[in-house]
């Protein structure tokens, strides 16, 4: 059964200092892994999806890397901003194709 | 193109009843799954459907059931509707080579049972 865990649950940093958001998985049988933006109470937002056989993707301020093998993902943000305050929460799409199966979350605050 | 769209926004119901939630997947997209995300929690997969049958099922009882239209629009309904129901409730449309192109998620719907 695969589980996904996300390491810290919370994070608060000054505005400018780079984020990293950290993801591990069980199982490496994996099609892929996505990263979403969730805002309070709101429906959740893709940012970067790295399919299993890429090592990292990047959009703008974003990057994200992928060890399948140690069954590891970061997402770095650089030079963070307030609007950059959110919930992250990463996902896995398992071989079945059928479900992703999420992390709890890592609740970030970016402080002005 | 339009995305994920997902009515209503909220909804409070009383233990006991009964709900339907209702989904349009993103134009192109012909899988709809649904999941149940308590507060302060990730996500749960509840099941999802493609062709108009269900295409796998999380842990979840018989009282959640599903419908896909034609259309690829999808339905959830609950019965029996306990305490613990209550959830931020999200569908997820996805088109063929899920493995490219992932999920696209609607704003959901939130779910307040009494």
């Amino acid at each position: 059964k695969q589980e996904v865990t996300q390491i810290p649950a919370a994070l608060s940093v000054p505005e400018g200092e780079n984020l990293v958001l950290n993801c591990s998985f069980t199982d490496s049988a994996i099609y892929n892994l996505q990263w979403f933006r969730q805002d309070p109470g709101k429906g959740l937002t893709s940012l970067l999806l790295i399919q299993s056989s890429q090592r990292e993707q990047t959009s703008g301020r974003l990057n994200a890397s992928l060890d399948k093998s140690s069954g590891r993902s970061t997402l770095y943000i650089a030079a963070s901003q307030p609007g950059d305050s959110a919930t992250y929460l990463c996902a896995v799409t398992g071989a079945a194709g059928n479900k992703l199966t999420f992390g709890g979350g890592t609740r970030v605050l970016v402080k002005p | 193109e339009t995305g994920v769209t997902q009515s209503p926004t909220h909804l409070i119901k009383t233990r006991g009843q009964q709900v339907t939630l209702r989904c349009s997947s993103q134009s192109g997209h012909n899988t709809v799954s649904w999941y149940q995300q308590a507060l302060g929690q990730g996500p749960q997969f509840i099941f999802q459907y493609y062709r108009e049958e269900e295409n796998g099922r999380g842990n979840f009882p018989p009282r959640f059931s599903g419908l896909q239209f034609p259309n690829y629009s999808s339905e959830l309904n609950v019965n029996a509707l306990e305490l613990d129901d209550s959830a931020l409730y999200l569908c997820a449309s996805s088109p063929p080579l899920v493995e490219v192109y992932g999920y696209t998620f609607g704003s959901g719907t939130r779910l307040t049972v009494v």
